[in-house]
């Protein structure tokens, strides 16, 4: 059973489309969060969500846009894709807060040419 | 920014431990040291984590020095599945920041045969 899903694994599209990313997790955690991972392999937080509420928004240009329609599903949505937005996306989930342990999900290779 | 230090790479012999330093002086009496690692192409993974006190459970042990300005993790007995990029975070206690984990650049341990 896979703890923390995203679809999809591949995405590449052109710039100024626009798409989505899913993530969903099924170990029953109320905080969710996306992570990017540059081209360097640098790992930084997008958006946390706690209980469908967000409480962490990081300075992510207003083209990124999250949306939880419950507490076990967190997806990313990209408009007008520029290709500095080309990085691998991962979702996460913990128990919340202040949970010690954060669970990964595969992440989502995106590719904006 | 990552309030962590740690060498780029090291590399290990396979079974014998491996000792990942990091620095950490600027560490807070309320925040706690996490390991996590990222295996090849995939979401980083939660090892270990302490306050003061040294930690072992069944992946690692985590060492942290009495002025808690350093930490080791050590993998007693390296396997080439090992091979990873281990991240040394600080982060709260009580969930402030909303939980989110600043990773740094992380040290390269590569296990060789």
């Amino acid at each position: 059973d896979t703890a923390v899903s995203q679809t999809p694994k591949y995405l590449v599209t052109q710039m100024g489309n626009d798409k989505s990313i899913k993530c969903e997790q099924n170990l029953g955690h109320d905080t969710m969060y996306w992570y990017k991972q540059d081209s360097k392999k640098f790992l930084k937080i997008m958006f946390s969500y706690n209980n469908k509420e967000l409480i962490i928004n990081e300075t992510v240009p207003n083209r990124f846009s999250p949306k939880s329609p419950d507490k076990a599903h967190l997806n990313l949505h990209i408009n007008s894709l520029e290709l500095g937005d080309s990085a691998v996306y991962f979702c996460a989930s913990s128990g919340g807060r202040f949970s010690y342990e954060q669970y990964f999900g595969p992440g989502t290779r995106l590719t904006v040419t | 920014d990552a309030k962590t230090t740690q060498p780029p790479s090291m590399d290990c012999a396979e079974g014998r431990a491996a000792n990942l330093p990091c620095n950490h002086s600027t560490i807070s009496g309320n925040e706690y040291v996490y390991w996590y690692r990222q295996i090849h192409s995939q979401g980083p993974q939660y090892i270990i984590h302490g306050l003061k006190n040294n930690e072992t459970n069944e992946m690692a042990s985590l060492i942290i020095t009495e002025d808690r300005k350093s930490s080791t993790l050590i993998l007693p007995h390296a396997t080439l599945r090992d091979t990873a990029v281990y991240y040394c975070i600080v982060r709260v206690a009580d969930g402030g920041q909303g939980g989110k984990l600043i990773f740094g650049q992380g040290t390269e341990l590569s296990v060789k045969p």
